[in-house]
């Protein structure tokens, strides 16, 4: 089976425009992550999906960032009136393992975020 | 969640040369986890260590997590080209949490 999938690849915003990044896990996954990885930096969590649940946002910066997963598999990161802060790469990542500790995460090929 | 510290920020080394990373911590780690992530690519699940003390390898790879569960390394024994990349470690904050916290990785270069 295929890996993780995302979509956009390359995604460049004009300050104040809403974009949708799209993330395909693996096929069976219930576990699901979002990153955001800023250059020269590590992974950032910023939200986790158990199925069509989503049990941590913690990490989401600000309002303007909205998560979902409405069938339990594809999801959706919306980032909305987006700020030059908001550029970077938007990780997805799937685990077969669900709750804490779920162990290896299989990562996403990412979206890469430019706000010009 | 933790902060993981991890040292050097970079390393260079010469092609057959040996190479390690660390990864400390100012309180006692759950788990620990190693990924890897080639220039321009995602981060790739390398392994994961609980146990204090635990040792792991993959064939030139040492994984190593302290006794006190506030460390752990990873050691690349006679490097090749093909280990360029950034080296991260991550843990689970704790109990209940699902926030992976990485540190900042570790940048090898291999020098031919």
């Amino acid at each position: 089976g295929a890996g993780v999938s995302q979509s956009p690849r390359y995604k460049v915003a004009k300050r104040g425009q809403d974009v949708a990044l799209r993330c395909d896990p693996i096929s069976g996954h219930v576990s699901l992550f979002w990153y955001q990885q800023a250059l020269g930096q590590g992974p950032e969590f910023l939200t986790y999906f158990q199925n069509e649940a989503q049990l941590d946002k913690s990490g989401l910066p600000s309002d303007r960032f909205f998560a979902e997963r409405p069938e339990g598999s594809v999801s959706t990161l919306k980032i909305q009136r987006t700020q030059q802060e908001d550029s970077a790469v938007y990780l997805c990542a799937s685990s077969s393992r669900q709750g804490p500790w779920a162990y290896e995460q299989y990562f996403g090929p990412g979206t890469r975020l430019t706000v010009t | 969640g933790q902060q993981v510290m991890q040292i050097p920020q970079y390393q260079h080394v010469q092609e057959g040369e040996d190479f390690t990373t660390y990864c400390n911590s100012s309180t006692t780690l759950s788990n620990i986890q190693w990924y890897k992530q080639r220039p321009g690519g995602h981060p790739v699940f390398l392994i994961q260590l609980v146990k204090s003390g635990e040792v792991k390898k993959q064939k030139r790879l040492t994984f190593q997590f302290g006794e006190a569960k506030k460390n752990s390394s990873l050691h690349i024994t006679a490097t090749q080209t093909t280990d360029v990349g950034t080296y991260f470690c991550a843990e689970y904050s704790g109990a209940g949490s699902y926030q992976l916290t990485f540190g900042k990785g570790t940048k090898l270069s291999v020098i031919p």
